[in-house]
């Protein structure tokens, strides 16, 4: 079975600083890794994914992850933070085709001016 | 192209009642899974459909139940309702399986009392 750990509840970060928001996952078969982004009373929005391929992922609004298979990592990462980057931030695994999508406990991430 | 559509927004229900919640997915979306999400707990799996059969289900009780019909709208349905029932419960749908993308609702608030 799947399972992820996101290592930070909140992250605080200045803004134009860059962040990292981490994340591990464990799993017996090969996996699809995710990051959703939540702004407040909203569902959840796709950032990036890694299917397969290369490890670096780019996604929307900045941000990046790379794919770490012997550290079992999928960290997010973003150059220089804006305030409207102020959200919680959701690391997903899914077993493969046909499998179900586990999330992890979300991190808040808190924009300081 | 419409998104995910959940009805009804929000939810006023008492203890013991049953509740039924929607979700339209996008037009041509075969996959609907839903998640329940707490502040305690994130966001847990409840179940997936797909083609008007449940494809994957996650660990909750007997109460949680729900089915798709032939245009692919969902719907889940809570018996015997408890105050630990309260949460935002989100919908998201997939073209064909939800372990490649998924596009959430903006959810729906049940307040248990």
């Amino acid at each position: 079975a799947q399972s992820v750990t996101q290592l930070d509840s909140q992250v605080p970060v200045f803004e134009e600083a860059p962040v990292e928001l981490r994340c591990n996952y464990s799993s017996s078969v090969s996996v699809y890794l995710f990051w959703y982004v939540q702004y407040p009373n909203q569902g959840l929005q796709l950032l990036l994914k890694y299917l397969s391929g290369s490890t670096l992922v780019k996604g929307i609004n900045g941000f990046e992850a790379e794919f770490n298979k012997s550290q079992t990592s999928f960290h997010l990462r973003k150059p220089s933070v804006h305030i409207s980057d102020t959200a919680e931030y959701f690391c997903a695994v899914s077993g493969g085709r046909d499998d179900k999508i586990i999330f992890g406990k979300g991190t808040r991430l808190h924009i300081l001016p | 192209k419409a998104g995910v559509t959940q009805t009804p927004r929000y939810l006023i229900k008492t203890r013991g009642q049953q509740v039924t919640l929607s979700c339209s997915p996008i037009s041509g979306h075969r996959s609907v899974s839903w998640y329940q999400q707490t502040p305690g707990q994130g966001l847990q799996f409840l179940f997936e459909y797909f083609s008007e059969t449940q494809r994957n289900k996650g660990n909750f009780p007997g109460r949680f139940s729900g089915r798709q019909f032939s245009n692919s709208r969902s719907e889940m349905n809570v018996s015997t309702l408890e105050l630990g029932d309260s949460a935002l419960y989100l919908c998201a749908s997939s073209l064909g399986t939800a372990s490649t993308e998924a596009f959430f609702g903006q959810g729906t608030r049940l307040t248990v009392v």
